[in-house]
């Protein structure tokens, strides 16, 4: 079984700065087979990423999402308010769908 | 558009049985995978169990196995989530997603599946005497 860390814990930050947020698999990805969701407070998470690069609809061009093998990356360029949400990566396929612990990324 | 409601949370008792439904609408609920995962209150996201589409494959998170049971009803596009044997660390928000696939492969009769592209507003169970 694939077990995924995501690092940081929580990550502090502005608006308008860069965040950087890393997912790490215990085993390499098969076909990129990584998604990342997003949660705000007291909401259902929502699909962001899928394939461990293609965005989802209804979220703009600030995310993307890069990596394979057992590193995998979602970076948002500009932050803006609604951004700052917790940040979960998943690994599907064979697996019934790990998550990893999640990143929170908080207002500085 | 695509819509998932779940239902049937509360506050029940160590022990004892509760049963989660999941009302679909908007796509073809019999093409599709079917999941439940939860949340315990401040934590975070714990897969509980996967229906294939034509709920011929069911498997479950080894937290749950043998207590829990899932199903669905493909004339009525429900998900259900029969909890048996309640514990306090099933305390938890329940939230249904879709799979993006059938969650099945054809070829090998194996697990398989997609992301979670659809997700309900979840449901509350709290198991407390």
């Amino acid at each position: 079984e694939i077990v995924l860390t995501q690092s940081p814990g929580t990550l502090s930050l502005s608006p308008g700065e860069r965040a950087t947020l890393s997912c790490r698999a215990s085993q390499s990805v098969t076909s990129n087979y990584l998604a990342w969701y997003h949660q705000k407070p007291g909401q259902a998470p929502r699909l962001l990423i899928y394939g461990a690069s293609s965005r989802a609809t209804g979220f703009p061009d600030r995310f993307s999402g890069s990596g394979s093998g057992t590193d995998f990356t979602l970076t948002i360029s500009r932050l803006e308010p609604e951004d700052f949400a917790v940040y979960y990566c998943q690994h599907y396929g064979r697996s019934a769908g790990t998550f990893g612990p999640g990143t929170k990324v908080d207002i500085k | 558009q695509v819509q998932l409601v779940e239902s049937g949370g509360g506050v029940v008792q160590p022990g004892r049985s509760l049963r989660l439904s999941c009302a679909v609408s908007g796509f073809t609920f019999s093409s599709y995978g079917m999941h439940w995962v939860r949340q315990a209150p401040g934590k975070g996201l714990e897969w509980v169990a996967v229906i294939s589409y034509d709920g011929s494959n069911k498997y479950y998170a080894d937290s749950v196995k043998g207590r829990f049971t899932i199903s669905r009803d493909n004339s009525k596009n429900t998900l259900y989530l029969q909890m048996n044997s309640l514990r306090a660390e099933d305390t938890a928000v329940y939230y249904c997603a879709k799979d993006s696939s059938r969650s099945y492969d054809i070829l090998t009769g194996l697990l398989s599946v997609g992301y979670f592209d659809c997700w309900g507003q979840g449901t509350l169970v709290t198991v407390s005497s």
